[in-house]
């Protein structure tokens, strides 16, 4: 079983719609947890980061984590076109720790 | 948080030659790695490169294979050696600025996309 697990789509949705992304884990010492957006043809880039359990809201994102089940989520309101990447979540046990990453979930958004 | 070129963006090249990969940062980071990402795999870690020591290398990946060189605190090459077709893949090199309250996470460059023909 690996430590972090991610549906890797891909998802297509409308324009507007609320977008659901999530991973499941094994490892129950993960505290930090943190979601990135990867365009096609670039690197990852850091979109969310929340610490032990609970909502993180920045915008259009909100970021939840559960740990009594070893889930975490990400939410897109009023998704966009140009929310089209793919989102990996990674976590780790400590602020110095490895980071372990999902294999990732492409997202599509059509107009 | 800091900053990465890497270079080559994108190559194409012969099965049994080599390619060095760069990447140079902004900033001084002592914690830099190189990871390897397949199409609809996870991001899989080569090796982690700290300045003054020699590179750790994943259960998988060996320094005959991938050399890394990190001469000073802003850069560090990674060379895929000896290449084959299963080698082609995106490389990208991170860092990591959680110990100096730079970032929450790993920053990346933005990957070399190779193929291998």
């Amino acid at each position: 079983q690996k430590e972090v697990e991610q549906d890797p789509g891909p998802l297509s949705v409308p324009e507007g719609a609320i977008v659901s992304l999530n991973c499941t884990y094994s490892n129950s010492a993960f505290q930090y947890f943190m979601w990135y957006r990867q365009y096609s043809r670039k690197g990852p880039e850091l979109l969310m980061y929340t610490y032990s359990s609970g909502n993180k809201e920045d915008g259009r994102f909100t970021a939840q984590v559960d740990k009594s089940s070893k889930y975490i989520s990400l939410f897109i309101r009023d998704s966009q076109p140009s929310d089209s990447a793919t989102y990996l979540c990674a976590m780790s046990v400590s602020n110095t720790d490895k980071l372990i990453f999902g294999t990732g979930t492409r997202l599509q958004v059509f107009p | 948080s800091a900053v990465i070129s890497q270079k080559p963006s994108r190559d194409i090249c012969q099965r049994g030659t080599s390619l060095t990969i760069q990447c140079q940062v902004d900033s001084q980071v002592t914690m830099m790695f190189w990871y390897r990402q397949q199409p609809g795999q996870s991001l899989t870690l080569i090796a982690t490169a700290n300045q003054g020591s020699e590179a750790t290398y994943e259960s998988g990946f060996v320094i005959d294979k991938f050399p890394i060189s990190r001469p000073n605190l802003t850069f560090s090459t990674l060379t895929v050696s000896n290449m084959s077709p299963e080698d082609s893949s995106i490389y990208l090199c991170s860092v990591d600025e959680r110990g100096q309250g730079k970032s929450f996470g790993y920053t990346f460059g933005s990957g070399t996309r190779l193929t291998v023909v």
